[in-house]
């Protein structure tokens, strides 16, 4: 079962804007993670935040985490060519286990 | 440093054959292991997950198996493959918390599927 729903499923943006992706969960949270993926390759972990921590900042990535809402938002500041790919949020809930939502497509025009 | 290997990286085979897709991780001990598939497009669907040699737990009711006969080896397996069965098989390992909480999953390359 589907637990995180990424919103949008795609978004095309231009070289240097900010890009910003959503993603909501039905079912409260131990952790949640954001992972990138680069077409035809494995997923590579950006960035975790704790179901006690609002914020958490990596490079230029900057992600919220909104318990009462349920909701989390990755933020890709001065975007680049080389972030294009697809993003997933990951929510864990029961021990051991992630649940992957179906992504957005991130595409950055030069 | 850990490392993740899977193998083949591509395949295709007719339905009705059998399957054997292999996963190591090197520089860590008594891992977390999953095997996940990912349909063109789509988000990744958790097939089983390990967290000792021989425990094993199956999260869909499929035509697929696994395995874990070492620390750091597991394998997904079918005995007669279906048209269904094509995608991209993703193979992640995790070090298990005190706790059972699941820290990151570092993914292996995968491996494309193509049943025909």
């Amino acid at each position: 079962s589907q637990q995180g729903e990424e919103d949008p499923q795609a978004l095309s943006i231009q070289e240097g804007e900010n890009a910003t992706m959503n993603c909501s969960y039905k079912t409260s949270i131990n952790n949640l993670q954001w992972y990138r993926q680069n077409s035809g390759r494995g997923l590579v972990h950006l960035i975790l935040i704790r179901s006690n921590e609002r914020e958490k900042h990596s490079g230029r990535l900057r992600v919220t985490l909104d318990t009462s809402k349920k909701s989390s938002s990755l933020l890709i500041t001065a975007s680049r060519a080389a972030d294009t790919a697809s993003y997933f949020c990951a929510t864990e809930s029961r021990a051991q286990k992630l649940v992957f939502g179906q992504g957005t497509r991130l595409t950055i025009n030069p | 440093s850990q490392t993740i290997h899977q193998w083949p990286a591509t395949l295709v085979q007719p339905v009705g054959s059998p399957l054997s897709l292999e996963c190591t991780v090197e520089g860590t001990s008594n891992p977390n292991l999953y095997w996940y598939r990912q349909a063109a497009g789509r988000g990744l669907q958790l097939l089983f997950y390990s967290v000792g040699i021989g425990q094993i737990s199956s999260e869909v009711p499929q035509n697929l198996s696994a395995s874990r006969p070492q620390d750091r080896q597991f394998i997904l397996s079918s005995k007669k493959l279906l048209l269904s069965d094509s995608g991209f098989y993703l193979c992640a390992w995790s070090q298990g918390l005190a706790g059972g909480s699941t820290d990151t999953q570092y993914f292996g390359p995968g491996t494309r599927l193509t049943v025909l």
